[in-house]
């Protein structure tokens, strides 16, 4: 099983432009969430996911959009990039119910100039 | 609101020592409590994770001790090796919650 696939692995960007992050997963898990990783704030979530066309924010949600059409996938669209976006996203998933941790993906980093 | 905080910040230990990273939570109706390692350009990956039925969960040289009645938990992690350096993250979830609520994390430095 691959796990968590994130692309890409690098990016830069300028100021303004839009870019989408894809995050996929092949463990037929029902939970699927984005954070962004900055030094000394720890992981930060963005956006969720329960289900297909379920999605909710997280407590940093400003400037990104996420949906969820497939189990498989959670895009993570940034609208009009910031430098204040420059930062490490990482996609991670899990089942809704019981005792189980997340798996991450390997992360994508985002520079904004 | 942090539900759950986490320390020290970073610590650096020499090889063959003790490392202990401690974190403490506020909602009581947390039930699982899982630890996350992750090296530098990784995503972070399941350590090792306890429930609050049991005092202590090991798991070759990492420990988890749960303390339920002052809500903390810790690791341990014995016989620290420079392969250990890295970011440890405490994390937990519970109730009605399906989200993992972390701790900010902990750089831990093991010098050779």
């Amino acid at each position: 099983n691959a796990g968590v696939t994130q692309t890409p692995k690098f990016q830069v960007l300028k100021t303004g432009q839009s870019m989408t992050l894809q995050c996929a997963q092949d463990m037929n898990h029902e939970y699927m969430s984005w954070y962004r990783q900055d030094p000394g704030m720890g992981l930060r979530l963005i956006h969720y996911s329960v289900g297909a066309g379920i999605t909710d924010q997280g407590e940093v949600p400003n400037g990104y959009n996420v949906s969820r059409s497939t189990t498989e996938d959670f895009p993570l669209r940034l609208l009009s990039a910031a430098p204040s976006q420059t930062s490490v996203y990482f996609c991670a998933s899990s089942y809704l119910r019981g005792n189980y941790g997340y798996t991450f993906g390997s992360g994508t980093r985002l520079t904004v100039v | 609101q942090q539900q759950v905080k986490q320390s020290p910040q970073s610590l650096i230990v020499q090889k063959g020592g003790i490392s202990i990273i401690n974190c403490a939570y506020e909602n009581t109706a947390f039930d699982y409590f899982p630890w996350y390692q992750q090296f530098p350009g990784k995503g972070p990956a399941l350590l090792i994770a306890i429930r609050p039925d049991v005092s202590e969960k090991k798991e070759g040289r990492f420990t988890i001790s749960f303390n339920k009645s002052a809500k903390q938990f810790s690791l341990h992690i014995m016989d620290s090796q420079p392969g250990d350096s890295a970011t440890y993250f405490c994390a937990a979830k519970g109730g009605s919650n399906y989200k993992l609520t972390f701790g900010k994390g902990t750089l831990l430095t093991v010098n050779p």
